[in-house]
């Protein structure tokens, strides 16, 4: 699987959108790019995931770049229930295929 | 709608103890994943199961097993206990039929080995 980058921690306004960028630069086209978060010690949670066009469901929204290399995580009005861990990951959908979480990236959300 | 349940929650062993965790996956899902969070760590892969068979292996000490049973249920076993076993334990399942296949986790039992 193709390895992430994402930044060690941010900080997001109350109500404001909450953007989490990701870096995949050597995803291979049949890889897809899945979000999870993780609320304090809580089991991962799943946001969302997309292969190449822009994908929205009741939580948030994925932008991926045209090159594919990288991707947005919007929460569009972050909640102080949004601060966790939030975990960008790159991998092939099929049987079995393990999750191989990285260094997320720390998001706070201050009212 | 129903979630992945884990059981027990918390659990508390000696060195050299062993223990077994359960696993319930949400319903008409055939896949469970299990993964260890140590103190401060992201979680790690440990093993998979895909119709009661091991479909996937992690860094999974020859001191745990695990396996998966008719009802779709899953146990991991661990046996003579060390202290750096202390971590959260994650359960997770998927309904592995579809191509696009998420992992659900459930709320995870917390071990402390003393």
């Amino acid at each position: 699987d193709a390895k992430t980058t994402q930044p060690t921690s941010m900080d997001c306004a109350e109500g404001r959108a909450a953007n989490l960028p990701c870096n995949h630069s050597t995803i291979s086209g049949n890889e897809y790019v899945y979000w999870y978060r993780q609320i304090h010690s809580q089991g991962p949670q799943y946001i969302i995931h997309g292969l190449k066009n822009n994908e929205t469901n009741e939580m948030a929204s994925l932008i991926i770049t045209e090159d594919r290399k990288s991707s947005t995580l919007i929460l569009p009005h972050a909640t102080l229930r949004d601060t966790a861990v939030y975990y960008c990951i790159v991998r092939v959908s099929e049987y079995g295929n393990k999750l191989v979480f990285g260094a997320g990236t720390i998001l706070r959300v201050k009212s | 709608a129903a979630g992945v349940i884990q059981s027990p929650r918390h659990l508390i062993k000696e060195k050299r103890e062993t223990a077994t965790l359960k696993c319930y996956p949400i319903p008409r899902h055939d896949t469970v994943y299990w993964y260890q969070q140590g103190p401060g760590q992201d979680p790690q892969f440990l093993i998979s199961f895909y119709e009661k068979m091991q479909s996937d292996k992690g860094s999974i000490p020859d001191r745990f097993s695990a396996q998966q049973f008719s009802d779709y249920h899953s146990e991991l076993n661990m046996s003579s206990l060390e202290l750096g076993d202390s971590a959260l334990y994650f359960c997770a399942s998927s309904n592995g039929a579809g191509l696009l296949e998420t992992q659900y986790f459930g709320p995870g039992t917390r071990l402390l080995v003393l």
